[in-house]
């Protein structure tokens, strides 16, 4: 069956640098779009990245550009995002989630969720 | 950017009851929608996507409706394991979503 485990959460300090992980398995990962999506405490959910199937097509919410890095390594059916220069209000439940497409395609299955907090 | 709206933020029902939840875009997103189910301290569940086509094993008493900038979702016969927060998400042009409805039990 699909299951995507994240990996990688934590408490950090501002502008400091943490690397989260989603590791999938039961389907043909290179043929999926992966993308970031965050959930602040007591929020909503905010989409945060995305990287296309071949890892030629990267896109970031405004607020992190520049600072985070997506990237994926199709031969460990991993991808990454790379944060760097945290603040405070990057604290936040990040998923991983997959869609076929990058385009007009849909979330359909999602990681655990993993925490990280920044604080001081 | 595409906002997306929804009503209402709470909603109290009982067991048995039909509850309608709408969602609407700032711009026409023509029918890629999806709703989600989110239980607390877990991830998302997609129920929904392109307005109205039902997930796999998702049950038939969830349904869409709705293209351009409303949409509704629509539960019949509310069971307990549907009491939850519920977000809409716009695919058209980036993502997008609202900023979710909780049913709570009345």
């Amino acid at each position: 069956q699909v299951q995507m485990v994240q990996s990688g959460g934590g408490v950090v300090q501002p502008g400091r640098s943490l690397r989260l992980s989603c590791a999938a398995s039961g389907f043909r990962f290179h043929n999926y779009a992966i993308h970031w999506v965050r959930q602040a405490p007591g929020k909503g959910l905010e989409w945060v990245a995305v990287i296309s199937s071949d890892g030629t097509n990267r896109y970031y919410t405004d607020s992190v550009k520049g600072r985070f890095t997506i990237s994926r390594d199709n031969s460990k059916n991993t991808v990454y995002l790379h944060m760097n220069s945290l603040r405070l209000e990057d604290t936040a439940v990040y998923y991983c989630a997959r869609s076929e497409w990058i385009y007009s395609s849909q979330f359909d299955h999602w990681g655990q969720g993993t925490l990280v907090t920044v604080s001081s | 950017d595409i906002q997306m709206t929804q009503s209402p933020s709470t909603l109290s029902a009982s067991v048995g009851d039909r509850v309608t939840i709408t969602c609407r875009a700032s711009q026409n997103i023509i029918n890629w929608l999806a709703w989600f189910q989110q239980k607390a301290g877990k991830a998302p569940k997609l129920l929904i996507y392109q307005a109205s086509t039902l997930e796999s094993g998702v049950p038939s008493r969830f349904s869409g409706s709705g293209a351009g900038t409303e949409f509704t979702l629509t539960i019949t016969n509310l069971q307990p394991d549907d009491f939850a927060t519920y977000y809409c998400q716009q695919y058209e042009s980036s993502w997008t979503f609202g900023q979710g409805t909780k049913v709570e039990i009345k």
